[in-house]
């Protein structure tokens, strides 16, 4: 079975600019979620979606916002970048509580 | 809300040995579950073991094992026989088992280094 895919893997922007984000879930998984993470901050969590609706959402400016398809795969977007949305974005898709499987990560730089 | 510590900014052992890697935790959840994740340099983040919190015997996958006691709410991580590519850092996790289940709350992690 293949695991969780995410595109691209390296990007770079600069200030202003705005930026779209792929994540593809295990098949069969139903809830994906993203998280940021830096040196400073570690791991923090953006937003999940459950079957195409949001169904938690971190403490992020309105900057950053996803959406996800009713194939279940998930787009986050950040408009506007800032030198410190710089990170590396994780996307996991869970099929219940018990798994969280994450993909590679998307590497964002902001110059 | 949820917390969870690693008090360990880093450990060191020697390959082939057991090493244990300490979390403990804060919810006021009553069902939820505990997760322990390797980030290696590239990044990605590697699903190692889970332990649910009514689950009675600890949780084993291979070489890994969660040593959970709940009443102290601690799931520490022992890992045996370290292997070099053992080398990461680790992070332990959790999140509710109710409808909230997408949301992990991570601690801040231990570098592993496994000297041969």
């Amino acid at each position: 079975k293949a695991g969780v895919t995410q595109t691209p893997r390296y990007l770079i922007k600069t200030r202003g600019q705005q930026v779209t984000l792929s994540c593809s879930p295990i098949s069969g998984h139903r809830s994906v979620s993203w998280y940021q993470q830096t040196p400073g901050q570690g791991l923090q969590f953006l937003f999940e979606y459950f079957s195409e609706t949001q169904r938690n959402k971190g403490n992020f400016p309105g900057r950053f916002s996803g959406r996800q398809f009713s194939n279940s795969r998930s787009e986050m977007n950040v408009s506007t970048l800032e030198l410190g949305d710089s990170a590396l974005y994780l996307c996991a898709s869970s099929l219940d509580p018990d798994t969280q499987y994450f993909g590679p990560g998307t590497r964002l730089t902001v110059l | 809300a949820q917390k969870i510590t690693q008090t360990q900014p880093g450990m060191f052992v020697q390959e082939k040995e057991a090493v244990t890697l300490d979390c403990t935790y804060d919810t006021s959840d009553q069902s939820y579950g505990l997760f322990w994740y390797k980030q290696p340099s590239s990044g990605e983040m590697i699903f190692l073991i889970y332990q649910g919190s009514y689950d009675e015997q600890n949780a084993t996958e291979g070489r890994y094992s969660l040593n959970f006691q709940k009443a102290r709410k601690s799931a520490n991580l022992v890992i045996s026989a370290s292997q070099l590519g053992d080398s990461a850092m680790y992070f332990c996790a959790m999140a509710p088992r109710r409808t909230s289940y997408g949301k992990l709350t991570f601690g801040q992690g231990t570098i592993l280094t496994v000297h041969p």
